[in-house]
């Protein structure tokens, strides 16, 4: 079954970077997209950008431009969301989800990111 | 970006009810609309792709309609595993975006 597997729960200092991670199985990783969406707490879900895990191209939300890469390894279908210069509004749950026409059909569990000094 | 206006933010109904939510585009997406299910503490779950189109496995009370700028989302009677969050997503243009969420809650 397709399954979508992110990387534990992170604590971070103000201005540092987070990379978290999201491995995939139960399907063929290059035929499909991988997004990434976030959610502050008790909001809603935010779009921050997309990779064709076939050509590795990619696509980022103008909001998170300069301080976003997502990137990814075939060897292993996982994909990685690296995000900078955080701030305390960057608390938030971060998802990957698979991709396929943009509909979003599985994600993973998301991945708690807290920003504190 | 395209905006996403989605009512009501919160919806309180009964047992058995029939409820609908909207969502307005800022500008025609023809159909390229999904619509989402996120219960507490759990990823989103794609419910309707295509404005209308149910999801594998999606039970058949969950249904959605429009194109162009309108849209709405319709739980035929809704149940006690139905309380969540749903949210429409536009997909017509990058960025993705997501209306501000219907909060369902039983009355």
């Amino acid at each position: 079954q397709v399954q979508l597997v992110q990387s534990g729960a992170e604590v971070k200092k103000p201005g540092a970077s987070v990379k978290v991670s999201c491995k995939t199985s139960g399907y063929s990783f290059s035929n499909f997209d991988i997004h990434w969406v976030r959610q502050a707490p008790g909001q809603g879900l935010e779009w921050m950008g997309w990779m064709s895990a076939n050509r590795g191209n990619t696509g980022y939300s103008q909001r998170f431009q300069d301080r976003v890469t997502i990137t990814r390894d075939t060897s292993t279908g996982t994909a990685y969301m690296d995000l900078s210069s955080l701030t305390s509004e960057d608390t938030a749950v971060y998802y990957c989800a698979r991709g396929q026409v943009e509909l979003l059909d599985f994600w993973g569990q998301g991945t708690l990111v807290i920003v504190s000094s | 970006d395209i905006q996403m206006t989605q009512s009501p933010s919160t919806l309180s109904a009964s047992v058995g009810d029939r409820v609908t939510i909207t969502c307005q585009a800022s500008q025609d997406i023809s159909t390229y609309l999904n619509w989402y299910q996120q219960k507490p503490g759990k990823a989103p779950k794609l419910l309707i792709f295509e404005a209308s189109n149910l999801e594998t496995g999606v039970p058949s009370k969950f249904s959605g309609s429009g194109s162009g700028t309108d849209f709405s989302f319709t739980i035929s009677s809704l149940q006690p595993e139905d309380i969540a969050t749903y949210y429409c997503q536009q997909y017509d243009k990058l960025p993705l975006i997501f209306g501000g969420g219907t909060k369902v809650e039983i009355k």
